[in-house]
């Protein structure tokens, strides 16, 4: 059984650049979030989408946004990339918007330069 | 951003010690959960807590929600050298909307000397 996927897994982009993450949730889940891990931190909570509405946003920018496809599976896109943005981007999902605990992918480490 | 307060910050220990850290935060949450991430790769759920008061064990884990709903620990018994990583705790709110974000601990690193 897949666990959550995240692709690509290591990204290098120049300031200024646009760049977009992709996420697949495990098989049955509707829930995907979104978290940024700058190095040395916990993860920070970006977005949360359910059956493809957001459900929940962090405090980001206008540069990042998400959407989420009919088969559950996510984008997360971040326009105008700084150096702040180099971070290790996690996907996580769950079954339903519920307080169990999410299953994360192992992420994509996005260095801009 | 917001962030709990997780101590320690690091340990070093022998293998065959007992482990404890713990969460503090200034708000009240619904769900504590912990858990480990190993470099290079995405965390790891341990243990899940969903009442106050709540004591649940995961092998050589025990975790407790705090019954002021503000805090939580984590103990590891019997360290051995896998267990070396990064613990995280988490806390769940339940927001507008029915958006369930967590709110993490900075991580407690942690050291095994065989």
């Amino acid at each position: 059984d897949a666990g959550v996927t995240q692709s690509p897994t290591h990204l290098i982009k120049t300031r200024g650049q646009h760049v977009t993450l992709r996420c697949s949730p495990i098989s049955g889940h509707k829930s995907v979030s979104w978290y940024q891990q700058v190095l040395g931190q916990g993860p920070q909570f970006i977005f949360q989408y359910y059956e493809k509405e957001e459900r929940g946003r962090g405090n980001f920018p206008d540069r990042f946004s998400a959407r989420q496809f009919p088969n559950y599976s996510s984008e997360l896109n971040v326009n105008a990339l700084l150096l702040g943005d180099s971070a290790l981007y996690l996907c996580a999902s769950s079954f339903l918007q519920s307080n169990y605990g999410y299953t994360f992918g192992s992420g994509t480490r996005l260095t801009v330069v | 951003g917001q962030q709990l307060n997780q101590s320690p910050q690091s340990m070093f220990i022998q293998e065959g010690e007992d482990v404890s850290m713990n969460c503090t935060s200034s708000s009240i949450f619904n769900t504590w959960l912990w858990y480990k991430q190993d470099p290079g790769e995405g965390p790891v759920l341990l243990i899940a807590l969903y009442k106050a008061g709540e004591l649940t064990s995961n092998g050589r884990l025990t975790a407790q929600f705090g019954i002021t709903r503000k805090d939580s620990f984590l103990n590891i018994s019997a360290s051995i050298p896998s267990d070396v990583g990064i613990y995280f705790c988490a806390g769940q709110l339940f927001g507008a909307g029915n958006n369930r974000k967590l709110i993490w601990g900075l991580g407690t690193s942690l050291a095994v000397n065989p």
